[in-house]
């Protein structure tokens, strides 16, 4: 069964201070991955995914993940938080043979100005 | 395109009581699926489907029914509400081909006393 870990519950950051949360997830095939981000009173939004390919993957607002298959994670970076980066990120796994997309807990980020 | 619509936006239910949150979606994608949000949880999956006529059990399926008679709707039934489902709710569809993206609706905010 696919299952997804986010070991961050909340990280508390400044303005331009680098981010790297992390997810790691369990299934026994291929699969893809995706990083959401859900602001304040909004929708879940897709952050970035990963199905194959080169395993660095850019996504909307200066987010990038790296798909490291032997460690069976998929860490979430930014180089330059700014405030409006508050928000809370989860993980995503979906087994490539699979009808389901399961979560991670979610990371909670606050930014101070 | 509306994208997906949940009704209502907030509830208030008495312990015992049924209802049906509503979910509805005009992009014609197959798949849908009813997440729960609890805080430090996450969003875990209650049921889903893969067409009309077709759904499946998630991670958290006891106390909630579902059906899918058409490509629209999915609407998820609480049988006899109880307060450990106090709760968040979001609908979400997808196409199970790239971009793989899941669409969410607003959520509906429940609540069991």
């Amino acid at each position: 069964a696919q299952s997804v870990s986010q070991h961050n519950h909340h990280v508390i950051l400044s303005e331009a201070a680098s981010l790297e949360l992390g997810c790691n997830y369990s299934y026994g095939g291929t699969v893809n991955l995706f990083w959401y981000v859900q602001y304040p009173g909004q929708h879940l939004q897709l952050l970035l995914k990963y199905f194959s390919g080169d395993p660095l993957v850019k996504g909307i607002k200066g987010f990038e993940a790296e798909f490291i298959k032997s460690k069976f994670s998929f860490n979430l970076r930014k180089p330059s938080v700014q405030w409006s980066d508050t928000a809370e990120y989860f993980c995503a796994v979906r087994g490539s043979s699979a009808s389901k997309i399961i979560f991670g807990s979610g990371t909670r980020l606050s930014i101070r100005p | 395109n509306a994208g997906v619509t949940q009704t209502p936006k907030f509830q208030v239910l008495k312990t015992g009581q049924s209802m049906t949150l509503q979910c509805a979606q005009d992009m014609n994608h197959e798949y849908m699926s009813w997440y729960r949000q609890d805080p430090g949880m996450g969003l875990r999956l209650i049921h889903y489907s893969v067409g009309a006529g077709i759904t499946d059990q998630g991670e958290v399926p006891n106390g909630y029914n579902v059906s899918r008679s058409t490509t629209e709707d999915f609407p998820l039934r609480l049988l006899s509400a109880a307060p450990s489902q106090t709760s968040v709710y979001f609908c979400a569809s997808w196409e199970n081909r790239d971009p793989y993206e899941q669409y969410f609706g607003p959520g509906t905010r429940l609540t069991v006393t």
